[in-house]
């Protein structure tokens, strides 16, 4: 699976957008970019995930540039709950969904009142 | 939905005992689960891929002997650590992803179990 790089740490007023970039320079065609996130002392959580079109569920919006070299997920209206680790992970999708995941070491989130 | 139990929260044994771990998908059947332990301030490090009927996957380095796991249903997997030492103590997390054809490989993830070895 291609390496994926996000910043360590990143601060975002409340109520403000949260944009969070991921590089991922050598995706391949057939890998998808998954973001999850994980509260302090909980288990992570499923955010979205895509190929190449932009997606955008309840949680957030998800960004990947046309050349699908980096994506950005869009938190609208960030509250004192999003405050996380946001990790973004390339990883091959087959039919049966059974790939694993490589975390890395995310970006560490602060939603600042 | 697609919601993941992992029991017991937390946990506190003395070295040398052997301590079980069970992560139950709720509302779906998982052919493949995932195991996971977590470092303070370390990001997660998969353990082992477990699937149903047969025998779970480990990653490099990871001792399966000390780490058993079984899967013995479409919505069950138990990690047992035998033999507990502190060097042990960690949050171990499971994750379940929905199996079959047209599945999006989405990991639903439990709330973890934090094992401390005395």
């Amino acid at each position: 699976d291609a390496k994926t790089t996000q910043p360590t740490s990143m601060d975002c007023a409340e109520g403000r957008a949260a944009n969070l970039p991921c590089n991922h320079s050598t995706i391949s065609g057939n890998e998808y970019v998954y973001w999850y996130r994980q509260i302090h002392s909980q288990g992570p959580q499923y955010i979205i995930h895509g190929l190449k079109n932009n997606e955008t569920n309840e949680m957030a919006s998800l960004i990947i540039t046309e050349d699908r070299k980096s994506s950005t997920l869009i938190l609208p209206h960030a509250t004192l709950r999003d405050t996380a680790v946001y990790y973004c992970i390339a990883v091959w999708a087959s039919n049966f969904g059974n790939e694993k995941l490589t975390f890395g070491t995310g970006t560490r989130l602060t939603i600042i009142p | 939905g697609a919601v993941v139990s992992q029991h017991p929260s937390r946990v506190i044994c003395k070295s040398g005992t052997s301590v079980k771990i069970e992560c139950r998908s709720l509302d779906f059947q998982a052919t493949t689960m995932f195991w996971y332990r977590q470092f303070p301030k370390q990001s997660l490090m998969l353990m082992a891929t477990s699937n149903e009927g047969s025998k779970a996957t480990y990653e490099q380095g990871v001792e399966k002997d000390k780490f058993l796991i079984n899967h013995a249903s479409l919505t069950l997997s138990t990690l047992t650590v035998t033999s507990a030492h502190p060097e042990d103590s960690s949050f171990y997390i499971c994750s379940a992803t929905p199996t079959g054809i047209g599945a999006k490989n989405i990991q639903y993830f439990g709330a973890g179990t934090r094992l401390s070895v005395l």
